[in-house]
């Protein structure tokens, strides 16, 4: 059962080169996140999918698109990397109904050097 | 906005002694509250929750409870285990339409032997 897979673990870039970090879960979650992790700084939120068709910003959009390519799979893009973007990346989803109040499932995360 | 505080850490603990680690919370609404642990090079997996004022959450012999009087949701846990050094995150839930989850800053907890 693999739930949410992001991919890559590790990635080291170079100042204004760009990437896509992907995401996909198993578990047909309408709901989908992206959080950066920073020590001290707790988990903020990117943006978000509501459903499948939707994006919105979250509390720190700002550098990053997304895509929500369909139900399962949800990438975040920078497209000019800036060592401010040096992070942890965690890509999580849950059912996002109204009258859900259960939990996120996280990935593993994915390590992001920026040169 | 909604927010959510929590002790600073990192805690460190004797194996076998008792642990609390303290979160409060500000929201304009009735969230519903959730304990997160993150174990070193893993994600977050969720540890506990509750959905209303005076529920308890209990999971792996750790517990909380959703004090509407006092905004707090403190974790609590009678004799800590080696195996429970990791980070702890206290999280609120906006029900609002939006779905979206506010974290606090986390708290580190390790336990010596």
């Amino acid at each position: 059962n693999a739930g949410v897979t992001q991919t890559p673990k590790f990635q080291v870039l170079k100042t204004g080169q760009s990437m896509t970090l992907q995401c996909a879960q198993d578990m047909n979650h309408n709901s989908m996140y992206w959080y950066r992790q920073d020590p001290g700084m707790g988990l903020r939120l990117i943006y978000y999918s509501a459903s499948e068709g939707t994006t919105d910003k979250g509390e720190v959009p700002n550098g990053y698109n997304v895509s929500r390519l369909n139900k399962r799979e949800f990438s975040l893009r920078l497209e000019s990397a800036a060592p401010s973007q040096t992070s942890v990346y965690f890509c999580a989803s849950n059912m996002g109904h109204r009258s859900n109040t259960g939990e996120l499932f996280f990935g593993e995360g994915s390590r992001l050097t920026v040169l | 906005g909604d927010s959510v505080t929590q002790m600073e850490g990192p805690v460190t603990l004797s194996e076998e002694a008792f642990l609390t680690i303290n979160c409060t919370y500000t929201a304009t609404g009735y969230p519903s509250l959730f304990w997160y642990v993150q174990y070193p090079g893993e994600g977050l997996q969720l540890l506990l929750k509750a959905t209303k004022a005076d529920d308890k959450g209990s999971n792996k012999g750790f517990e909380a409870t959703y004090r509407k009087e006092t905004t707090s949701f403190h974790l609590e846990k009678g004799s800590v285990q080696v195996s429970d050094s990791a980070v702890y995150f206290c999280a609120l839930s906006d029900l609002t339409g939006t779905y979206k989850y506010i974290f606090g800053t986390g708290t580190r907890l390790k336990v010596l032997a």
